[in-house]
């Protein structure tokens, strides 16, 4: 199947300072990408929508101020926790659907521990 | 929106045996149904997926089942072995592009699978 590769798998910050998560789809062009958090021993909660070239779509209660989504190319999009918290402290994963496949791909993650 | 429930929350069965997780949806436009396998610390990795023109679809051990009527659709592992031990979630989408690749996720259910 196609490899999404995201980076870094684990990141840990000092509160107040931002953070970026970056994903990449290795093997094919996404012009959609997916961005969810995911708390321990909880599901996968969806974030934004991002799509290349224009602003991501955030759901409902999902700061956008504070998690700016870029997706300026085919092959990626970032994530950038603005000004964490210890309350952002999480497992963010991405995923992307390839082409007019319905399956999603989906990142390694990122534990990020704001401290 | 697309409400996903799945059952039970965890599953512990002895080796050599069977295990089902059942999950439900609420948007009858939805038509893709993928099941994820997450190990600790992972993004999640597709094991089988079903679209909503199919009844039932397997691959070696793992088989899922749709019943498109009464909106709920099941996960079958067969011979469980100790390496199937994980959180298994279902989900659900429109699957046809952009936004409607979009999943929405069952609260996962945690497979323990004993020597």
């Amino acid at each position: 199947g196609a490899v999404v590769s995201q980076h870094p798998s684990r990141v840990i910050c000092k509160s107040g300072t931002s953070v970026k998560i970056e994903c990449r789809s290795l093997d094919f062009q996404a012009t959609t990408m997916f961005w969810y958090r995911q708390f321990p021993k909880q599901s996968l909660m969806l974030m934004a929508t991002s799509n290349e070239g224009s602003k991501a779509t955030y759901e409902q209660g999902v700061e956008k101020d504070k998690f700016l989504i870029n997706h300026a190319s085919l092959t990626l999009s970032t994530l950038t926790v603005t000004s964490a918290h210890p309350e952002d402290s999480s497992f963010y994963i991405c995923s992307a659907p390839e082409g007019a496949r319905t399956e999603a791909f989906f990142g390694q993650g990122t534990r990020l521990t704001v401290v | 929106g697309e409400n996903v429930e799945q059952h039970p929350s965890t599953l512990s069965v002895q080796e050599g045996d069977s295990a089902v997780i059942k999950c439900t949806y609420s948007d009858s436009a939805s038509n893709y149904f993928p099941w994820y396998k997450q190990e600790l610390g992972k993004g999640p990795q597709l094991i089988i997926d079903i679209r909503s023109n199919v009844g039932e679809k397997k691959d070696q051990r793992i088989a899922v089942t749709l019943n498109k009527t009464a909106k709920h659709f099941s996960l079958h592992i067969t011979e469980t072995q100790p390496e199937d031990s994980a959180v298994y979630f279902c989900a659900a989408s429109k699957g046809s592009g952009g936004s409607n690749y979009k999943l929405t996720f069952g609260k996962g259910t945690l497979l323990t699978v004993n020597p």
